[in-house]
């Protein structure tokens, strides 16, 4: 089992679209990581979070951590063809450890 | 700027043979750690890092070993490959701890098939 749950496991969005993609944990996140990649390729880093109530944002991507720092979420506006593949939350639950959800796959239809 | 370097690229296996995953960093990073990415799954733990000479087990530890007798590098053996293992493996490091926590760096991963 994983300690971080992603959903949704995969969407479906119509270009132009918003979507939103959640990152949940029953353990304190000390600091949260997002990251996309494209089928067969490496990760590419997209943002990272550390304190509660913090948002950060990059074109058309914003990320938010909540006041408990058990959940955060990753919000993309106007989605377009070059936001398709998988995205990635990644977390220190405070054990040293890093661990990742299972990743929500994000296809965008033109 | 190397970052994070991982070899092989690609590796084909027969079962049972014994291989190492080299993946080193120049970036003066403590900790250090393997991930297995298999579909659906994300990526899970194998192996971690804190420092040099220490080393403890992710998630998935049976059928890899580790060691970290430097800072910059941290091989992953597989000692008896086994078809369970073929997977795409990440190696990854960040900055010290007592700091902020800073960006993770990932290699460009390794694709192993075990027949």
């Amino acid at each position: 089992s994983q300690e971080l749950e992603q959903s949704p496991q995969s969407l479906i969005v119509q270009e132009g679209k918003n979507l939103t993609i959640n990152c949940t944990s029953s353990k304190t996140l000390y600091g949260l990581y997002w990251y996309k990649q494209k089928y067969g390729e490496g990760l590419i880093f997209l943002m990272m979070l550390q304190k509660g109530g913090e948002e950060k944002s990059h074109e058309k991507i914003t990320a938010k951590l909540d006041e408990k720092k058990q959940q955060s979420s990753l919000h993309i506006t106007a989605s377009q063809p070059s936001h398709a593949g998988i995205y990635l939350c990644g977390a220190d639950l405070g054990d040293y450890k890093l661990s990742f959800g299972a990743g929500t796959t994000v296809t965008v239809r033109a | 700027n190397a970052g994070v370097t991982q070899t092989p690229k690609f590796q084909v296996l027969k079962t049972g043979q014994s291989m190492t995953l080299q993946c080193a960093q120049d970036m003066n990073h403590e900790y250090m750690s393997w991930y297995r990415q298999d579909p659906g799954m994300g990526l899970r733990l194998i192996h971690y890092s804190v420092g040099a000479g220490i080393t403890d087990q992710g998630e998935v530890p049976n059928g890899y070993n580790v060691s970290r007798s430097t800072t910059e590098d941290f091989p992953l053996r597989l000692l008896s490959a086994a078809p369970s293992q073929t997977s795409v493996y990440f190696c990854a490091s960040r900055a010290p701890f007592g700091g902020p926590s800073g960006e993770l760096f990932f290699g460009e991963g390794s694709r192993l098939t075990v027949l």
